[in-house]
């Protein structure tokens, strides 16, 4: 199995951008995705594959990669971003969740 | 628009089996499709279960294989989760969640259902 690490945390202030990274060993062979999760709710998808954008996910959250770290991208971020942020990957035995991340917008 | 629905006790005896039914609405288990449950803990981490195909295959995280097992039921457009032996540590959430993947090294979940708190409490 491997390990996927993030920051347990990252303040901004609304309407600057938020960066959450998420790093491990297999990345650069392996895709990542990333999840928002709200309390109390399931987590959401809102990139696949490195960089993709589900359909209703706006366009102010972009993923990228470089190396071993990954990372979320929150553009011009706005209260309702405040959430808890978890990457994932996998390999052909599991799947690999990071410890999370949680935005707080100031 | 296809929905998830986990059900099942919500209070299991250390020792005893939690089982758990995610009911798939909208839409079929369908071949396109892995199905997976995922639990979150109290303190917030997630951990993927394991997952089936429609046909039936599995695979299962190796840290819980020797206690889970996951099975479909395609008429009922169902899939099921067992995990035996549970413990005060097996409390968390329980989510059932569907899989897109390109291969078996790109999978991500698409869909969840809302959850379902089990506690291990005698």
């Amino acid at each position: 199995s491997f390990e996927l690490t993030q920051p347990p945390s990252v303040s901004v202030s609304p309407g600057q951008t938020a960066t959450i990274t998420c790093s491990g060993d297999p990345l650069p062979k392996q895709f990542a995705c990333w999840y928002q999760q709200k309390p109390g709710q399931a987590p959401v998808l809102v990139i696949y594959k490195d960089s993709e954008r589900p359909s209703g996910i706006p366009e102010r959250f972009s993923g990228s990669t470089s190396g071993t770290t990954v990372t979320l991208t929150i553009s011009g971020v706005q209260a309702e971003d405040e959430a808890d942020y978890y990457c994932q990957s996998a390999d052909i035995n599991t799947v690999v969740f990071g410890g999370g991340t949680k935005l707080t917008v100031l | 628009q296809v929905q998830l629905q986990e059900s099942g006790p919500g209070l299991v005896k250390p020792a005893g089996t939690l089982s758990l039914t995610c009911s798939v609405s909208g839409g079929y288990i369908s071949s396109s499709h892995w199905w997976s449950w995922v639990r979150q803990f109290p303190g917030k981490g997630l951990e993927w279960i394991g997952e089936i195909y429609a046909t039936g295959g599995t695979k299962y995280n190796p840290s819980l294989e020797s206690r889970v097992t996951i099975s479909v039921d395609r008429a009922k457009n169902q899939f099921s989760l067992i995990l035996r032996s549970v413990n005060a540590a097996d409390r968390a959430i329980y989510f059932c969640a569907r899989v897109d993947y390109t291969n078996s090294l790109v999978r991500w979940f698409d869909l969840w259902g809302h959850g379902t708190l089990v506690t291990v409490t005698s």
